[in-house]
């Protein structure tokens, strides 16, 4: 089963910031989360990973509370092209399971 | 240009014929990975290589079956035990088991 909780669908106004929550309140300690979007009928895109301290790189931004128990991905300026579904996944790097669990993800509509 | 490609994009076949689907990647990864997806559904995990000549079953291994002869090939084939092969079949690498996987476009199978 997932370890993850994400809303199953939001909507965003284009060019505007789309925040998308992620609940992992049983989050190990090393145990990063990382996010992933899939465009319809596409192969999975990596976005960004974490631990604990905020990270961001060309496509978003990821801010993990203090506590790691939730996270939110920001994309600053949604664009159609961002319309997909959202995976938020945990997972332990260095483990022997190195495997990705998807769940159901957010389906994140951006309109125009 | 550096990436996964998976043949053919789309691919039909009678029930009870056994089919191979191929997944190569020219990114000099260790890892490779398998999964599955059904309509509105995360992905599953079939089968993962960690290295060359290596591989281990992921949480529906049955009715299928992998080879990792080569870095660059992990091809998949989905046998007739496979009840219900008709899906989106992902293939993803990793430059080892711990790092951030990349996605190919998948193939999408349809058994008649």
């Amino acid at each position: 089963d997932a370890k993850t909780t994400q809303p199953p669908s939001m909507d965003c106004a284009e060019g505007r910031a789309a925040n998308l929550p992620c609940n992992h309140s049983t989050i190990s300690g090393n145990e990063y989360v990382y996010w992933y979007r899939q465009i319809h009928s596409q192969g999975p895109q990596y976005i960004i990973h974490g631990l604990k301290n905020n990270e961001t790189n060309e496509m978003a931004s990821l801010i993990i509370t203090e506590d790691r128990k939730s996270s939110t991905l920001i994309l600053p300026h949604a664009t159609l092209r961002d319309t997909a579904v959202y995976y938020c996944i945990v997972r332990v790097a260095g483990g022997s399971q190195g495997n990705l669990i998807f769940g159901k993800g957010t389906k994140l509509s951006v309109k125009p | 240009d550096g990436g996964i490609t998976q043949s053919p994009k789309y691919l039909f076949r009678k029930e009870g014929q056994n089919v191979t689907l191929s997944c190569e990647q020219n990114l000099n990864h260790d890892a490779m990975y398998w999964y599955r997806q059904d309509p509105g559904q995360g992905l599953r995990l079939i089968y993962y290589s960690q290295i060359v000549n290596d591989f281990q079953k992921g949480d529906i291994a049955e009715g299928y079956s992998v080879s990792r002869e080569k870095k660059e090939s992990f091809p998949l084939t989905v046998t007739s035990a496979q009840k219900n092969p008709t899906a989106f079949y992902l293939c993803a690498s990793s430059r080892n088991f711990y790092n951030e996987q990349f996605f190919g476009p998948g193939t999408r199978l349809t058994v008649l």
